[in-house]
């Protein structure tokens, strides 16, 4: 079946600071892949995706690329802020509609 | 617009109870999911339906079910209530015209505890 593999965390950065949240996925076929975000308090909501293999997507100056040789799908920031403090979720979908595959989800905390 | 409403926000309940939640999507939205999220096993697949249809389920065991209304709002159920269902329950839309890579648009949730 489908799984979606990352850390919990929590990830603790300084603002400012480089972040890296990585994602690798098992899946049948050809899945489509996504980064949500919980922000306390909120629902999930989508911060990026991508479609196909070698597509980037990106949002609010966070970015990740569809890595189908190593079915990854890393989400880096150049620099964060205290703003960014959330629950970060890598998701997949794979042939069946709406069937939504999420990762374990991986707490960023930002500090001044 | 209206965002994905879910009702009640928290219930608490105790072992061997049902219960039933409600989610209302975005306006226009016919394709509802279902998850349940624990801190222990993440967000989880349950069910989905569109057009009063279940097109999708998840592994989970038969005391949960759903349905949809023709107005697309949907409920799902929870019946003899075991502790290990506590968690927060999520309901998502989408227009869902275009298939799995489409967007989901989630509600708040709504809390259950069982006792």
């Amino acid at each position: 079946g489908n799984s979606v593999t990352q850390m919990e965390g929590p990830v603790t950065l300084s603002e400012e600071a480089f972040l890296t949240i990585n994602c690798t996925y098992t899946a049948t076929g050809y899945p489509s892949l996504f980064w949500y975000v919980q922000y306390p308090g909120e629902g999930l909501q989508l911060l990026l995706k991508a479609t196909k293999a070698d597509d980037k997507g990106s949002n609010k100056g966070f970015e990740a690329t569809y890595r189908k040789e190593t079915t990854s799908f890393h989400l880096e920031k150049g620099s964060v802020q205290v703003s960014d403090s959330a629950v970060y979720f890598c998701a997949l979908t794979s042939g069946g509609y709406q069937k939504v595959t999420f990762g374990i989800g991986t707490k960023l905390q930002v500090i001044p | 617009k209206a965002g994905v409403t879910q009702t009640p926000r928290y219930l608490i309940k105790t072992r061997g109870q049902q219960v039933t939640l409600s989610c209302s999507p975005i306006s226009g939205h016919r394709s509802v999911s279902w998850y349940q999220q624990t801190p222990g096993q993440g967000l989880q697949f349950l069910f989905e339906y569109f057009s009063e249809t279940q097109r999708n389920k998840g592994n989970f065991p038969g005391r949960f079910s759903g349905r949809q209304f023709s107005n697309s709002r949907s409920e799902m159920n929870v019946s003899t209530l075991e502790l290990g269902d506590s968690a927060l329950y999520l309901c998502a839309s989408s227009l869902s015209v275009g298939g799995p890579t489409e967007k989901l648009f989630f509600g708040s949730g709504t809390q259950l505890s069982v006792l």
